[in-house]
Formats: C-alpha cells, structure tokens, sequence
C-alpha cells in the first residue's frame, strides 16, 4: 500500500516569514495529493489539493508542487499570519488516500 | 446541507463494553470513510464504502472492530469488546462521486473515544 513521509514534524516561523512542507509517497498509482490543516479538537479541512497531471497549483498565499518522477510534493505558504497556526496533513492516494503524519506548524507574532 | 454529522461526539466506557459510533454522511456523496486518529499512529484508515458497500477494509485493527452502510445516510463502526488502546478520536469522512476517482474528504467532528 502507499507510504506517505512528512517533515517536518514541527515548524516555527516569524508572522511573515514563509512556511514549506515536503511529503514523499512510495505508490507511483497515486494521482490525487491533498493538504488538510486541522486546528486544535477540530476537523481536519482541505486547504488545496493538486492532481498528478498538474506540477503546481496556487491559492492566495498558498502553493503546491509535485514531481511525479522523485514522488514528492510539497506546500507553501507565503507571508505567513498567526491563524496559519495548526496540523498540516499532506496525503496521497487513488481511491482512497493515505495520510502523513502531520507538521505542527507555529507562526510566532 | 449540515455537513457529516457523527455521534456520539464524547464517549467514555469500560473495558469490555460495546461501543458503536455513528455517521450521516453528505446527501449525495457516495463514498464513506473511517478514519482514527492518535497521537502516536496519527490518521488512520480503518475502512470506507462506496455506494454502501465496503471496499477495503485493510485497515480494520482486528476482529473486535466492525462497520457497516445499511443505507446510503447512515453507517456504524462498532468496537466489541473495547481495549483501552482503543481510544482515539474516530471521524467519518464523506465524498462526493468524482470522474476523478478521488475526491475532498468531508470530515465530520469526530467522536471522542475512551476507554478506561
């Protein structure tokens, strides 16, 4: 089955500065990598996700990149607010998806 | 709509006692997910169903855990007997049918479980 790696597990980052997030996945059938951030005792909610014939997708101040070939995708955030704070999840799959295991993700004021 | 609604929201049982959560599902979503979340094994996926009928079950830790789709608004995952490792909050996720193959997972709030 697929194997998804997240790191870091833990990122701090100045009010401002940028934020990324790298996943590896091992089942090169995958074709759909979403990112869910769940805040604190809440529901985990997509931010974005990007499909296996796309390199990049952008959102506001949000990105992700994929390269299919290295099997690794990763997240951006730019000018990074203090309600940026909470779990990322990167996940990768067909069908279903399996979850990394998640990067706590501090924006200090 | 309401979203993915699941009960009960906190649970607290014994060891040994049957447990059963609940899930409603997005009207018109025709996949249902199972997942458990823990800090140590964080999100993972227990069992999910398309169209009522379980398709990978994989994930189901072992014979004590059961789930189930009568119908296309409802499904139950049942732990019998519960084990204390068993505690974790358990969410319910749904999908919508996508040419895609895999689509959003709509999260419900998740239900609290402990077992002491």
């Amino acid at each position: 089955g697929e194997n998804v790696e997240q790191h870091p597990s833990t990122l701090s980052v100045q009010e401002g500065d940028s934020a990324v997030i790298k996943c590896t996945y091992s089942d090169s059938a995958s074709n759909y990598f979403p990112w869910y951030k769940q805040e604190l005792g809440k529901r985990p909610q997509l931010i974005i996700d990007i499909r296996s014939n796309v390199g990049e997708k952008k959102d506001q101040r949000i990105a992700v990149t994929l390269n299919k070939t290295a099997k690794h995708f990763s997240l951006h955030i730019t000018e990074t607010q203090p309600e940026d704070s909470a779990v990322y999840f990167c996940a990768a799959g067909y069908q279903k998806v399996t979850f990394g295991t998640g990067t706590k993700l501090q924006v200090i004021p | 709509d309401a979203g993915v609604i699941q009960s009960p929201r906190h649970e607290v049982t014994e060891m040994g006692q049957e447990v059963t959560l609940r899930c409603k599902p997005i009207s018109g979503h025709d996949y249902l997910f199972w997942y458990r979340q823990t800090m140590m094994r964080g999100l993972e996926l227990l069992i999910y169903f398309n169209n009522n009928v379980p398709i990978d079950d994989s994930g189901m830790p072992e014979d004590r855990f059961s789930a189930k789709m009568p119908n296309a608004s409802f499904s139950t995952l049942k732990i019998q007997p519960s084990e204390p490792r068993d505690s974790a909050v358990y969410f319910c996720a749904s999908s919508p049918p996508t040419s895609a193959n895999t689509g959003e997972l709509f999260f419900g709030e998740g239900s609290r479980l402990t077992v002491l």
